[in-house]
């Protein structure tokens, strides 16, 4: 599975959209982006995952450039519900049935 | 909530007491991981199995760790003789063949001193 690179920790006002980006320069064709979010105390939670095309979902947005060497995950209107690591990992599989590489994510701190 | 749960949430334990930790799947999943994370970083796969295989072993499951799933749903994870490098959170997850994502429980928090 190609590597990631995010910023370690980022920043949100309430309300305002937060946009998380992630570098994945060494994706192969057939890699997705996933990603996840881990609340404080609590296990991993799936978000939003691509191939190529951008992609939305009740959660969020995932945008993805067109030579896929690095996206964008994006949180519309975001609370102070949302402040969690954030987690980009690139794998070769469109199933849930692989494991899962974390990096050490983006820490999003939301504020009122 | 018919989500994944382990039990216990939090162990305190004495260095080289033997512990275990339970998880229990979402009932029709047939995948089982474990993972483990420590302070600032993120989760580092264990160990998983398909119904009650273990198809994969981290190099991070040292001989003191070991994993069951007997049945194909419950899993426990023992730590014999721990060290206080053990002290971490232990996450499980389970998913099913049809879906892409994996659900994972709240984790299990040990401390070891």
């Amino acid at each position: 599975d190609a590597k990631t690179t995010q910023p370690p920790s980022m920043d949100c006002a309430e309300g305002r959209a937060a946009n998380l980006p992630c570098n994945h320069s060494t994706i192969s064709g057939n890699e997705y982006v996933y990603w996840y979010r881990q609340i404080h105390s609590q296990g991993p939670q799936y978000i939003i995952h691509g191939l190529k095309n951008n992609e939305t979902n009740e959660m969020a947005s995932l945008i993805i450039t067109e030579d896929r060497k690095s996206s964008t995950l994006i949180l519309p209107h975001a609370t102070l519900r949302d402040t969690a690591v954030y987690y980009c990992i690139v794998r070769a599989s469109n199933s849930g049935n692989t494991p899962l590489v974390f990096g050490k994510g983006t820490r999003l701190s939301v504020i009122a | 909530d018919t989500g994944v749960s382990q039990d216990p949430r939090h162990k305190i334990t004495k260095r080289g007491q033997n512990v275990t930790f339970r998880c229990d799947p979402i009932s029709e999943h047939n995948r089982l991981y474990w993972y483990r994370q420590t302070l600032g970083q993120g989760p580092e796969f264990l160990t998983y199995f398909q119904n009650e295989a273990q198809l994969e072993k981290s190099r991070l499951l040292s001989d003191r760790f070991s994993a069951e799933r007997p049945k194909g749903s419950f899993s426990t994870l023992e730590i014999q003789r721990t060290e206080q490098g053990d002290s971490a959170m232990y996450l499980c997850a389970s998913s099913s063949p049809l879906d892409y994502e994996q659900y994972f429980g709240p984790g299990t928090r040990l401390t070891v001193t």
